[in-house]
């Protein structure tokens, strides 16, 4: 059974450009989650997908913002960026029901500079 | 607003101590608790998950217990490794969010 596929594993961007950082979540999960990891601030959440509807949301700026398609794999976009956004972006897989008694299963994370 | 705290922050032991990780949180409105190991520059691995109807959860060398009306998780490794060095972060989990610990950076030394 595959894991979650995230990719690119690594990017290196210019203040000022936009991202997108994809996300395959494992077969049958209908649930994406976004997180920011930051030595300072650790893990935060940004945002949740389920059956392609924005379900739930942390503090973060308008800048950040995603979307899952029907076949469940979510893409994150991040605008204008600015150097604060270096950071580890972790995507979550789950089977989606608010109330599970599953975990979360995350891939290995795309690590974006900004220089 | 929840928040999670774990203690120690760094831990360094000799391989084959038995040693316990803790893990305290401020809303005890959670659902379940999921242990998760994290190493240099990688994703999370899922350790232990610890259901809303759940108290204990083993899997070979480790168990980890909850208590929610007092707002504490342990993870208890036996017998640790130097493959156990790694960062163990705890998460409580509500509405679909995961609200993530500190973390406990971990060194077992040979």
């Amino acid at each position: 059974k595959a894991g979650v596929t995230q990719t690119p594993r690594y990017l290196i961007k210019t203040r000022g450009q936009q991202v997108t950082l994809s996300c395959s979540p494992i077969s049958g999960h209908r649930s994406v989650s976004w997180y920011q990891q930051t030595p300072g601030q650790g893990l935060q959440f940004l945002f949740e997908y389920f059956s392609e509807t924005q379900r739930n949301k942390g503090n973060f700026p308008g800048r950040f913002s995603g979307r899952q398609f029907s076949n469940s794999r979510s893409e994150m976009n991040v605008s204008t960026l600015e150097l604060g956004d270096s950071a580890l972006y972790l995507c979550a897989s789950s089977p989606g029901a608010v109330l599970s008694n599953y975990g979360y299963t995350f891939g290995s994370g795309t690590r974006l500079t900004v220089v | 607003k929840q928040e999670v705290t774990q203690i120690p922050a760094a831990l360094s032991v000799p391989e084959g101590e038995n040693l316990v990780l803790n893990c305290s949180f401020t809303d005890s409105a959670i659902y379940n608790l999921q242990w998760f190991r994290q190493d240099p520059g990688k994703g999370l691995t899922s350790l232990l998950l610890i259901q809303s109807s759940q108290r204990e959860q083993t899997s070979g060398r480790l168990n980890a217990s909850l208590d929610k009306s007092s707002g504490r998780s342990t993870l208890y490794i036996a017998a640790s490794q130097p493959g156990d060095s790694a960062t163990y972060l705890c998460a409580v989990i509500l509405a679909s969010k995961l609200t993530f610990g500190t973390g406990t950076r971990l060194q077992v030394t040979l």
